[in-house]
C-alpha cells in the first residue's frame, strides 16, 4: 500500500514570495506518478502539476515547480511570486502506473495563506 | 459541458436515514471516482468505475453504502441508515483511460444530525 505524508498543516507567506510545500511517500512501486492538487476555498480541487517517476527532470508549470527526489521519496512543491489567488489547500497525492484502477492517494494536505 | 457535476451541494439529515448523491462526469469520460473528505483529512478513495463496471471498493465503503453508474454516464452514491461518522464530504472525479488527470466536481457536504 502506498502512503503520502503531509506534515505541514500550514504556511504563510507574504504575495510575491516564494514558498515550498513538502511531501514524502512511501511505495514500493518503481514507476507511478505524483501530482499536487489546490482546492481553493469553493472546495473544487484542480491539479497544479505532476510528475511521472521515470522522468529524472522535475515538472514545472509557470510559477509552480517541484523538486522531485526518487530515492528520498520526496516531492516538493515550490510556488514562486505567490499571488493572493494561491491561498488554498494543497494536497500531495499518488498514483500507481499498473493497473486498471487510476485512484489517487492523497495526504492529509497544507493550508496555505498568502498575506497581502 | 462545464465540468464534474454534484449534486445537492449540501445535504442534512437525521440519523438513520437514507441519502442519494448524484454526480455527472464530463461527458466523455469512462472512469468515474468516489471519494470522501472529513474535515482536516485528504481525500479517501472509496470506489472505481470503469463505464457501467463497479471495479473496485475500498474496505471503507461498508455495507451501507452503495454505488451505481447505470449505462456509464451519470453515477450515485448512496448511504443507508446514516450515522454521524458518514457526515464529511463525497468528491466525485472523472477521467479518460490513458490520462493521468483526474477532474473533481466540488462535492456534497453531508451533515447526519
Amino acid at each position: 500500500a502506498q502512503t503520502v505524508t503531509q506534515s505541514q498543516p500550514e504556511m504563510s507567506v507574504q504575495e510575491a514570495e516564494t514558498v515550498t510545500l513538502s511531501c514524502t511517500y512511501d511505495t514500493s512501486e518503481s514507476n507511478y506518478y505524483l501530482f499536487w492538487y489546490k482546492q481553493p476555498p469553493s472546495r473544487q480541487m484542480i491539479l497544479v502539476i505532476r510528475q511521472e517517476a521515470y522522468k529524472q527532470q522535475n515538472a514545472t508549470e509557470n510559477r509552480f515547480s517541484v523538486n522531485f527526489q526518487k530515492a528520498a521519496k520526496s516531492f516538493s512543491l515550490k510556488i514562486s511570486d505567490s499571488q493572493l489567488g494561491d491561498t488554498a489547500m494543497y494536497f500531495c497525492a499518488f498514483m500507481r502506473v499498473t493497473g486498471a484502477n487510476s485512484k489517487l492517494t492523497f495526504g492529509k494536505g497544507i493550508t496555505l495563506s498568502v498575506r497581502p | 459541458d462545464t465540468g464534474v457535476s454534484q449534486n445537492p451541494r449540501h445535504k442534512i439529515t437525521k440519523r438513520g436515514q437514507n441519502v442519494t448523491f448524484r454526480c455527472d462526469p464530463i461527458s466523455e469520460h469512462n472512469r468515474l471516482y468516489w471519494y470522501r473528505q472529513t474535515l482536516g483529512q485528504g481525500p479517501e478513495f472509496l470506489t472505481y468505475f470503469q463505464n457501467e463496471a463497479q471495479l473496485e471498493k475500498s474496505r471503507l465503503l461498508s455495507d451501507r453504502f452503495s454505488a451505481e453508474r447505470p449505462k456509464g454516464s451519470f453515477s450515485t452514491l448512496e448511504i443507508q441508515r446514516t450515522e454521524q461518522g458518514d457526515s464529511a464530504m463525497y468528491l466525485c472525479a472523472s477521467s479518460l483511460t490513458g490520462v493521468t488527470e483526474a477532474f473533481f466536481g466540488q462535492g456534497t457536504r453531508l451533515t447526519v444530525v
